[in-house]
C-alpha cells in the first residue's frame, strides 16, 4: 500500500526539541524528494522543508531555517524532522509529503505538535 | 519570493453549481502551479499540477487553467464532498509557497 505515516508528535515545552518521523511504504522512496508541510490551528498550509534524493541537499522555509533539520534514511524509507528551540508559533499539524515534479502528490495524515508550558 | 493570492476567501454555492477559484502570483511563473484540496482532519490531496494536468484519480469535474500570473481551478458541478478548502502552490528558487486558501461552503 502506497502511504506515508508520520509519528513523533506531542506536547513539548517552549525552547525544547522534538523529532518527527515519516515512514514510507509501497513506492521507491529513494527516487523522490520528501517534504514537511505544517498547518497551525485555524491557518493555511505552510511549507517547512525538503530533503532531496540523489543529492545531499536540503532546503528550508525562512521561518525554520537554523532551528529545524530535515534528514532521510533511504535504507529505512524514512524522513525525519529535527525541531529545536520550539516556540508557540511552531504549534501545528505536521505533514510529510512526496515530491512529484515540484508538486506534492502523496501526503501522510499528519502528526500534531503542541508547544506549551 | 513570489506571493500567491487566492480569491475569493470564501465561495458560497449550492451543489450542482459551477465553482471558479482564482490564484494570482506576484510574478510570472509560467505554468508552474498546483492545486490541492484539503478536507478537515484528512491529508491534503493534489488535484492539479503544472496548471492544467489532473493528478491520478482526480475526477474530471476538476480542471485547471492559466499561465503567467493568473490561474483558475474550476469545479464544473459541485458534489457534496467538494465543500472544503482549496490551496494553490508554487515552487520558486527552492522555496515552496502556498496561497492562503479558498473555502467553498454550502449556500
Amino acid at each position: 500500500q502506497v502511504q506515508l505515516v508520520e509519528s513523533g508528535g506531542g506536547v513539548v515545552q517552549p525552547g525544547r526539541s522534538l523529532r518527527l518521523s515519516c515512514a514510507a511504504t509501497g513506492f521507491s522512496f529513494s527516487n523522490h524528494g520528501m517534504h514537511w508541510v505544517r498547518q497551525a490551528p485555524g491557518k493555511g498550509l505552510e511549507w517547512v522543508a525538503v530533503a532531496w534524493s540523489g543529492i545531499n541537499r536540503q532546503d528550508y522555509a525562512d521561518s525554520v531555517k537554523g532551528r529545524f533539520t530535515i534528514s532521510r534514511d533511504n535504507s529505512k524509507n524514512t524522513v525525519f524532522l529535527e525541531m529545536n528551540s520550539l516556540g508557540a508559533d511552531d504549534t501545528a499539524v505536521y505533514y510529510c509529503a512526496r515530491d512529484y515534479a515540484f508538486s506534492l502528490d502523496l501526503w501522510g495524515q499528519g502528526t500534531l505538535v503542541t508547544v506549551s508550558s | 519570493e513570489i506571493a500567491l493570492t487566492q480569491s475569493p476567501a470564501t465561495l458560497s454555492l449550492s451543489p450542482g453549481e459551477r465553482a471558479t477559484l482564482s490564484c494570482r502570483t506576484s510574478q510570472s511563473v509560467g505554468t508552474s502551479l498546483s492545486w490541492y484540496q484539503h478536507k478537515p482532519g484528512q491529508a491534503p490531496r493534489l488535484l492539479i499540477y503544472d496548471a492544467s494536468n489532473r493528478a491520478t484519480g482526480i475526477p474530471a469535474r476538476f480542471s485547471g487553467s492559466g499561465s503567467g500570473t493568473d490561474f483558475t481551478l474550476t469545479i464544473s458541478s459541485l458534489e457534496p464532498e467538494d465543500f472544503v478548502v482549496y490551496y494553490c502552490q508554487h515552487r520558486n528558487n527552492w522555496l515552496w509557497t502556498f496561497g492562503q486558501g479558498t473555502k467553498v461552503e454550502i449556500k
